[in-house]
């Protein structure tokens, strides 16, 4: 079964950190991947992207110089570090594969920043 | 970064043709096409069309998209009840290096 599952999500106050996780299983992890995160009742907004052998790493203005997103491909897991924490991160983070598109996605996991 | 453009809401009655647009620019749409995207409330996106009018195996025949220009279009034909969502468009914009997504259009069956 091909799927994606991300975890790690919670409540962290502004300031705080939070590592995310996305495990992939049943599909060739030889793929771009990207954080995309949905605010509660918003729309969708691309986080950043990462190729195959972690040499391309892109990022949203809005989170670069606090999130890092990596990847272990031997472990078929991607990474997004969440780092200086602030209230407009909350939102629902999924993992999506890119394969000319986002054609797979996980039911996403939780970030609350909140004191 | 600057996103797409979407309606926020489309309505059209059951049975009927809904038509969605997407504007972008030379950077993301006009170059690079656009994917659709269907989201129902408490679920994760679905990909419905790829490379402007590439659809992924299992979606229905009744999704087909297009594009003129800078602008990108998703039109559902036969609309049944299980249509009603929101529908987001996305690209890659060459210029930000960034993903771009529009707003979302959130539509309504009549």
């Amino acid at each position: 079964q091909v799927q994606v599952v991300e975890s790690g999500g919670g409540v962290v106050q502004p300031g705080g950190s939070l590592r995310l996780s996305c495990a992939a299983s049943g599909l060739n992890f030889t793929n771009y991947f990207n954080w995309v995160r949905q605010a509660p009742g918003k729309g969708l907004e691309w986080v950043a992207v990462i190729s195959y052998d972690g040499s391309h790493k892109y990022y949203a203005d809005s989170v670069k110089g606090r999130f890092l997103i990596s990847r272990d491909n031997s472990m078929n897991t991607l990474y997004l570090q969440l780092n200086y924490l602030r209230a407009e991160d909350t939102a629902v983070y999924y993992c999506a594969r890119e394969r000319d598109a986002f054609d797979i996605w996980g039911q996403g996991t939780m970030v609350t920043v909140s004191s | 970064q600057a996103g797409l453009t979407q309606p926020p809401s489309v309505s059209e009655d059951l049975r009927q043709t809904a038509t969605l647009t997407c504007t972008g620019n030379n950077n993301n749409v006009g170059n690079q096409g656009a994917a659709w995207l269907q989201q129902h409330q408490g679920h994760p996106p679905k990909l419905l069309s790829y490379r402007t009018n590439t659809r992924p195996s299992g979606i229905s025949e009744r999704f087909s998209a297009s594009r003129s220009g800078n602008t990108a279009s998703l039109t559902i034909t036969g609309l049944q009840p299980e249509d009603e969502a929101d529908y987001y468009c996305s690209s890659w914009d060459t210029s930000l290096s960034a993903w771009v997504f529009g707003g979302g259009t959130e539509l309504t069956v009549l």
